[in-house]
């Protein structure tokens, strides 16, 4: 599918297991973003990826990891799930060259719940 | 500290009305404004946008302005229609080599 695709759409996971949440964008975007969507808090940066190999921390990126080996690839891992990371988590593409000021294409979520 | 900030967190219009959802900002160094929409179990997708050198700009019934001095931002919608009924985002970026800053969303609800 063209686009930018997310998986799973739900998950639910307990404290303590780690969990991987993927994005796949078939633009080749040179920029790739998590956020995560919490009530109150809009969306908030958790990481962000200018172009393969390169990663960077955003707002909120305690309890999470990224990589990012291909383009069109960018797995969010989170370590040791928390409750309080049970959130929506979106990822993004930009493809400009302003990268960040540029219009940023959201995948659909992911909904997860950490009991 | 919340440099975006929708300060309403839903409205509520009559359709064919006009809806404004309004942004304040703190940080000076925005340039770059962006508005989003959201529909349930979907991501957001880009709406418009306007740049500090600008005060407005129009995009059929999306119109944003801008108020350099005040630090705020609207998104006024003429006429309202039920399909316009979502969350709206608005973001802000200091330019090139700057994230995105949202603010905490608008639920707009556009009533028949």
């Amino acid at each position: 599918d063209a686009g930018i695709t997310q998986s799973p759409r739900y998950k639910i996971t307990e404290t303590g297991r780690q969990v991987t949440l993927m994005c796949h964008q078939t633009w080749s975007h040179s920029y790739m973003f998590w956020y995560r969507q919490d009530l109150g808090h809009g969306l908030r940066l958790i990481y962000y990826s200018a172009a393969a190999d390169i990663t960077d921390k955003g707002e909120v990126p305690d309890g999470y990891v990224v990589s990012r080996s291909k383009t069109e690839n960018f797995p969010l891992t989170l370590e040791s799930a928390t409750r309080s990371q049970t959130s929506v988590y979106f990822c993004a593409s930009s493809g400009g060259v302003a990268g960040w000021a540029d219009t940023q294409y959201f995948g659909p979520g992911t909904r997860l719940t950490v009991l | 500290d919340q440099q975006v900030k929708q300060n309403s967190p839903s409205l509520s219009v009559q359709e064919g009305r006009i809806s404004i959802l309004n942004c304040d900002y703190t940080n000076s160094m925005f340039d770059y404004f962006l508005w989003y929409k959201k529909y349930p179990a979907e991501g957001p997708t880009f709406l418009i946008s306007i740049s500090s050198i600008k005060d407005k700009n129009e995009d059929g019934r999306f119109t944003v302005f801008l108020n350099k001095s005040a630090k705020h931002l609207s998104l006024h919608i003429v006429p309202s229609q039920p399909g316009d009924s979502a969350v709206y985002f608005c973001a802000a970026s200091a330019g090139i080599g700057s994230r995105l800053t949202f603010g905490e969303g608008t639920q707009l609800t556009v009533n028949p």
